[in-house]
């Protein structure tokens, strides 16, 4: 089975600081990991994914990704937020042996303090 | 180019009145998504197409829920006898295969309420 944890569902930051935002992955298989944006009343958005080949995964808007197998982790990082970064950030897993069947986490609200 | 588009974009229904939401993927995507996004709450996966294939409906909450996807393109999610918690907004996706790997690219969603 696949399911995803996003550990903090609200996250605030000042702009110019780094930015961290948490997820836990349990897969039976091999996952493939996605990081989706959703701004206020758009749509959503994909940030960034690491389908097995490098670990550290870099995507728009100077965001990145690590894969940590051994600690079922796939935390979003960037240096420095900007007030554009706010918005509702969701982790994604899908694996083989469920076709592209994607699984949400619950999301995590980012909100950037001027 | 195009990306994936819904229509209605908002939708006000009395209870108990059926709605149909259109879903337009992108253009050569095989596979289909329906999902829907309460408020505050992630995303609930609904139902699956890919190609001719018989479609995954294992996350359709109730019979009251249907869809159909006609010609491989256009897809229809079907609510009959509306209720006040099918509130929600309906997002569309669609990606290029089943492979775990393809990223799936979002519709801008039809916000339904139901009074």
């Amino acid at each position: 089975a696949q399911s995803v944890t996003q550990l903090d569902s609200h996250v605030s930051v000042s702009e110019g600081t780094p930015v961290l935002l948490r997820c836990n992955y349990s897969s039976s298989y091999s996952p493939s990991l996605f990081w989706y944006v959703q701004h206020p009343n758009k749509g959503l958005q994909l940030l960034l994914k690491y389908t097995s080949a490098a670990t550290l995964v870099k995507g728009i808007n100077g965001f990145e990704a690590e894969f940590k197998k051994s600690e079922t982790s796939f935390h979003l990082t960037k240096p420095s937020a900007h007030m554009s970064d706010a918005a509702e950030y969701f982790c994604v897993v899908s694996a083989a042996n469920t076709g592209n069947q994607f699984y949400f986490g619950t999301g995590t609200s980012l909100t950037v303090i001027p | 180019g195009a990306g994936v588009s819904q229509s209605p974009s908002n939708k006000v229904t009395e209870k108990g009145k059926d709605v149909e939401l259109r879903c337009d993927p992108i253009s050569g995507h095989t596979a289909l998504y329906w999902y829907r996004q309460s408020l505050g709450q992630g995303l609930e996966f609904l139902i699956y197409f890919q190609g001719n294939s018989a479609p995954d409906k294992s996350g359709l909450p109730s019979d009251r829920f249907s869809a159909e996807r006609t010609g491989g393109s256009v897809s229809t999610l079907t609510i009959q006898r509306t209720q006040q918690e099918d509130s929600a907004v309906y997002l569309c996706a669609s990606s290029l295969g089943p492979d775990s790997t393809y990223e799936q690219y979002f519709g801008p969603g039809t916000r339904l309420t139901v009074t």
